[in-house]
């Protein structure tokens, strides 16, 4: 079993909708919870990151933890077109050497005009 | 600021053949990292460094190996290519072990192996 879970897609809405994205994970020593945007044929870039349990809202995208289901979800509300991309999940502990990500497999996201 | 940067962008190689990919940066990062990725897999992480002079294994380190001369620079070699290596590459850099540990990544580099 991988140590983070995510659903690889792809999810297709029309504009305006929506958006869930969601990862599970087993380790409990995870205390960061990262999101990375990746568009096509650009590398991943930091969309926002949470610290232990709780919601983060940035603009139009909110993060959300739950540590005792050890799944984290983000929110998009009124998807753009501009948001299609790859959205990759990271995690990481205070244990994890070389400071070491742990990234899901990324869910593919089209959002259509 | 340039950031993270990777040259080349495009290779093709034939199964045998060597080549090194190189990833600058230019924001004095202590921590740097190669990472594969493949359709379904995410991003795989093949060795790191966590400073100059040093390297380490990471989840897929076979095939490949690394050096980091200089600070900013960080180099992966392929001694023999395979066409299982064939995949898109990229680098990353991050300040070091204070969290939470921002990766910042370069545009990749796609390598085909026939």
């Amino acid at each position: 079993q991988k140590e983070v879970e995510q659903d690889p897609g792809p999810l297709s809405v029309p504009e305006g909708a929506i958006v869930s994205l969601n990862c599970t994970y087993s380790n409990s020593a995870f205390q960061y919870f990262m999101w990375y945007r990746q568009y096509s044929r650009k590398g991943p870039e930091l969309l926002m990151y949470t610290y232990s349990s709780g919601n983060k809202e940035d603009g139009r995208f909110t993060a959300q933890v739950d540590k005792s289901s050890k799944y984290i979800s983000l929110f998009i509300r009124d998807s753009q077109p501009s948001d299609s991309a790859t959205y990759l999940c990271a995690m990481s502990s205070i244990y994890n050497q070389g400071g070491k990500l742990i990234f899901g497999q990324g869910t593919e996201l089209s959002v259509k005009p | 600021n340039a950031g993270v940067t990777q040259t080349p962008k495009f290779r093709v190689l034939k199964t045998g053949q060597s080549m090194t990919l190189l990833c600058a940066q230019d924001m004095n990062h202590e921590y740097m990292y190669w990472y594969r990725q493949d359709p379904g897999m995410g991003l795989r992480l093949i060795h790191y460094s966590v400073g100059e002079g040093t390297t380490a294994k990471g989840e897929v380190p076979d095939g490949y190996n690394v050096s980091r001369l200089k600070k900013q620079n960080f180099l992966l070699g392929l001694e023999s290519a395979a066409p299982s290596q064939t995949s898109v590459y990229f680098c990353a850099s991050s300040y070091g072990a204070d969290l939470p540990r921002e990766q910042y990544f370069g545009p990749g580099t796609r390598l085909t192996v026939t």
